[in-house]
């Protein structure tokens, strides 16, 4: 079964408007870590947010928060008031236990912004 | 610029051929990281040094290895090279204070890999 789970091979976003990006995990540690990556067509990984399991408040970066859902097994990413740079592929990660810092990647989410 | 150097940035080599990949890691940084991108099998993460030792090791294949010297520095050999070894490469440095928390991984511009 697959640790990470991204169903929204692309997206299309009108410029300025809010967007979600879907994230679901499967672990049956209690400690763990998510993240989200963002790659532009650059090919660099760029790190934009982290959400600790037992963090209490959703994670917040600038424009990016983390939607947490622990119940649900859902870390969505919402970028508010998108811009065109924000156009890459987006990964979102997981770090399970704490006994290593492996991270497995989901397959992404290839975001277009719209002008 | 995320502090993390990789070189070459891009390799073009012959099937049953043998390369290394080299990385620095951010001042200060002790655990380096290998992971490589292809189109078929997304990012999967291949090992993890911290401080010159083995510390997690994902889906890297026994033609391949890595090691982390005293400077800190890793390099990542591949051998005996298949087709299927055509991938960006990435390296990732974190300063691993304790394992788990935020410890985020601060990734390289990678090193793209073609096999012939």
């Amino acid at each position: 079964a697959q640790k990470i789970t991204q169903t929204q091979p692309g997206m299309f976003v009108q410029e300025k408007e809010a967007v979600t990006l879907d994230c679901t995990y499967d672990t049956s540690d209690q400690s763990y870590g998510l993240f989200w990556y963002k790659q532009p067509s650059s090919g660099e990984m760029i790190f934009l947010i982290y959400q600790g399991s037992y963090d209490e408040q959703n994670a917040t970066e600038g424009r990016y928060s983390l939607n947490f859902q622990k119940a649900r097994k859902s870390a969505n990413l919402v970028i508010s008031a998108s811009q065109l740079g924000d156009s890459a592929m987006y990964f979102c990660a997981m770090r399970e236990g704490n006994r290593d810092d492996k991270i497995i990647f989901g397959k992404g989410t290839r975001l277009h912004i719209l002008p | 610029d995320s502090g993390v150097t990789q070189t070459p940035k891009h390799l073009i080599t012959a099937t049953g051929q043998r390369v290394t990949l080299r990385c620095s890691p951010r001042s200060g940084d002790l655990s380096v990281y290998w992971y490589q991108q292809s189109l078929d099998q997304g990012l999967q993460f291949l090992i993890q040094y911290y401080n010159g030792e083995e510390r997690a090791k994902g889906n890297i294949l026994e033609r391949f290895s890595a090691q982390q010297f005293p400077d800190l520095h890793s390099e990542l050999n591949l051998s005996s090279l298949e087709l299927g070894d055509s991938a960006l490469y990435f390296c990732a440095s974190s300063s691993r204070i304790q394992a788990g928390g935020r410890n985020e991984q601060f990734f390289g511009p990678g090193t793209r890999l073609t096999v012939l």
